[in-house]
């Protein structure tokens, strides 16, 4: 059974610093994963959705890795300001279209 | 505006009397999709519909019911909710298997 984990679960960083958040996943028998944000009491918005033919994507100060031979993904925030705080998820979607999110990764960026 | 929209965005009810959360978008996405969020376990798959009449079971459809008529419209039915489907309901779609999902704005589900 696919099973997805973000580490780590909570980070703080001071404004500025470039980070990297974490998603692995124990099959590689994967379409494609996406990386969402999702502020206090909101809805999902979706950042970058990498096929599972690729390597990276890249959006603004936002870039995302996939390694699914290893299971990994990573996301990449350059130059984090505090508007990047948020709760960042990461989502594999498997046969059947079915969908495993991770838990998240609560990003807190201070001023 | 490209969108998916859920309603009601909030809902407090009791235990036994159905109710229905409305899902609908406007780009013409084949796949929908519905979550629940729940504190420490995360967003999990309920349902899902391939196309219009085509349906199939999440990780956790016990409780709910779905149906997919029309191709814009994906509603989710709680015939009898109980206290332990309080959560945050989102709805999704995407053009496909291949393509990014939508997420709608949620619905938060209260049920004493």
């Amino acid at each position: 059974k696919q099973e997805v984990t973000q580490i780590p679960a909570a980070l703080s960083v001071p404004e500025g610093e470039n980070l990297v958040l974490n998603c692995s996943f124990t099959d590689s028998a994967i379409y494609n994963l996406q990386w969402f944000r999702q502020d206090p009491g909101k809805g999902l918005t979706s950042l970058l959705l990498i096929q599972s033919s690729q390597r990276e994507q890249t959006s603004g100060r936002l870039n995302a890795s996939l390694d699914k031979s290893s299971g990994r993904s990573t996301l990449y925030i350059a130059a984090s300001q505090p508007g990047d705080s948020a709760t960042y998820l990461c989502a594999v979607r498997v046969g059947g279209f079915k969908t495993i999110f991770g838990a998240g990764t609560r990003l807190f960026v201070k001023a | 505006e490209a969108q998916v929209t859920q309603n009601p965005r909030y809902l407090i009810t009791v235990t036994g009397k159905k109710l229905t959360v409305t899902c609908s978008q406007n780009m013409n996405h084949e796949y929908m999709s519905w979550y629940r969020q729940d504190p420490g376990l995360g967003l999990r798959q309920i349902y899902y519909s391939m196309n219009v009449e085509v349906t199939d079971k999440g990780d956790v459809p016990e409780g709910y019911k779905v149906s997919r008529k029309e191709k814009r419209n994906f509603p989710l039915i709680l015939e009898s909710p109980s206290p332990n489907q309080t959560s945050l309901y989102f709805c999704a779609s995407s053009f496909g298997l291949s393509y990014e999902q939508y997420f709608g704005p949620g619905t938060r589900l209260t049920v004493t």
